[in-house]
């Protein structure tokens, strides 16, 4: 079984700052890692994945996340914020194969303040 | 791009009717639709798989009767609440899945508010 944790469940930044929202995953095979940003009353739109390959992956708006086997992380990064970024952001996990259900974080809300 | 749609985006309903939400695979063949559901500040909760001309497999706790899914055809999809309640509100994804994509591919989402 696969499980995913967001650990942050809101992240406040001022606009043009860095940030980072966090996911670690478990699984005992292989995965595929996706970030997913949500805005208000909108379904899911897909940022960036992970399939294989390079392990630093780019993605729309100017994100960009690295996956780190060993610590089994896939942590999400923007170096400048807009405050259109304000939304939610969902890291999901699924394994290669069948389906490709994925199993999501529960999610990090992050506030981009002027 | 693969691009689900879903109808309608938002509707309101009297408790005690149905409610039909359709999602359709605009440029590629579904052979596998999920159908989410999302309650305020939570993230999204697997209720069925559907493939195509088969029953629907439900998740644990998710009432079959209430929660009818049909997935007649390649590109659609439907999920039909029966007997909507006021705790059946609440924000429905659906997504799909075609044979030469490894990810899922997800809808707009159905706000549906029940009186």
């Amino acid at each position: 079984a696969q499980s995913v944790t967001q650990l942050d469940s809101q992240v406040p930044v001022f606009e043009e700052a860095p940030v980072e929202l966090r996911c670690n995953y478990s699984s005992s095979v292989s995965v595929y890692l996706f970030w997913y940003v949500q805005y208000p009353n909108q379904g899911l739109q897909l940022l960036l994945k992970y399939l294989s390959g390079s392990t630093l992956v780019k993605g729309i708006n100017g994100f960009e996340a690295e996956f780190n086997k060993s610590q089994t992380s896939f942590h999400l990064r923007k170096p400048s914020v807009h405050i259109s970024d304000t939304a939610e952001y969902f890291c999901a996990v699924s394994e290669p194969g069948g389906s490709y259900i994925p199993t999501f974080g529960r999610g990090t809300s992050l506030i981009v303040h002027p | 791009g693969a691009v689900v749609s879903q109808h309608p985006s938002r509707v309101i309903c009297k408790s005690g009717t149905s409610v039909k939400i359709e999602c359709r695979s605009l440029d590629f063949q579904a052979t596998t639709m999920f159908w989410y559901r999302q309650f305020p500040k939570q993230s999204l909760m697997l209720m069925a798989t559907s493939n195509e001309g088969s029953k629907a497999t439900y998740e644990q706790g998710v009432e079959k009767d209430k929660f009818l899914i049909n997935h007649a055809s390649l590109t659609l999809s439907t999920l039909t609440v029966t007997s909507a309640h006021p705790e059946d509100s609440s924000f429905y994804i659906c997504s799909a899945h075609g044979q030469s994509y490894n990810e899922q591919f997800f809808g707009p989402g159905t706000r549906l508010t029940v009186l």
